[in-house]
């Protein structure tokens, strides 16, 4: 059974830096892409990031790229998004998700950024 | 960038009824990499349809999905009272893999 399980959401400051991982099992990890899409509290699904298996591809958002990166960690089937510079519009609850299509999703990881 | 525009906003119809769902893209899809997903309050996205026309694994025949190109539509044959919920469409054939804004199928 594929299974996606984020994790490292949390309240954190504007301009502040969190980093979300995603442990991903029931599939070969390796073998596919992965992304992160975000959904700002009563909002619609934003894609974020996208990587593909071997990390050859990497593509951001045009509201995230300088300040997010996306990595993975094959040998520990994990995915991760490193969030810097972080502002309040950044709020949301963070789903990662095998790609692509997206057809599997983890619960998601919620991220407020506030002072 | 490939915008998606989803009709109508929100569709108010009954257990039973037939629902059309349409989302036009302000550029042509490349390969028909067009997809549709239902969310739920308080759940992820589950993917509904991919390739434009394909169901995913374990989604009802009552879904279905059409077009190509620029113009889309997700069919849902008759309403059962689990598919009010919103739904999203997605192109996926170049990044950014742009979502549309959704349509809400609430009950009548």
């Amino acid at each position: 059974e594929v299974q996606l399980v984020e994790s490292g959401g949390g309240l954190v400051k504007p301009g502040g830096s969190l980093r979300l991982s995603c442990a991903a099992s029931g599939f070969t990890f390796s073998s596919y892409s992965m992304a992160w899409v975000r959904q700002a509290p009563g909002k619609g699904l934003e894609w974020v990031s996208y990587i593909s298996g071997i990390s050859t591809y990497i593509y951001y958002a045009d509201s995230v790229k300088g300040r997010f990166t996306i990595s993975r960690d094959n040998a520990k089937n994990s995915l991760y998004l490193q969030m810097n510079s972080l502002r309040a519009e950044d709020t949301a609850v963070y789903y990662c998700a095998r790609a692509l299509p997206f057809d599997y999703w983890g619960q998601g990881t919620l991220v407020t950024v506030s002072s | 960038e490939i915008v998606l525009t989803q009709s109508p906003g929100t569709l108010s119809l009954s257990p039973g009824e037939r629902a059309t769902l349409s989302c036009r893209a302000s550029q042509t899809v490349s390969s028909s990499y067009l997809a549709w997903y239902q969310q739920k309050p308080g759940q992820a996205p589950r993917l509904l349809i991919y390739g434009a026309s394909s169901r995913a694994t374990g989604i009802p025949d009552r879904f279905s999905g059409s077009g190509s190109g620029t113009d889309f539509t997700l069919t849902i044959s008759r309403l059962e009272p689990e598919d009010f919920a919103v739904y999203y469409c997605q192109q996926y054939g170049s990044s950014p893999f742009t979502f549309g804004p959704g349509t809400k199928v609430d009950i009548k």
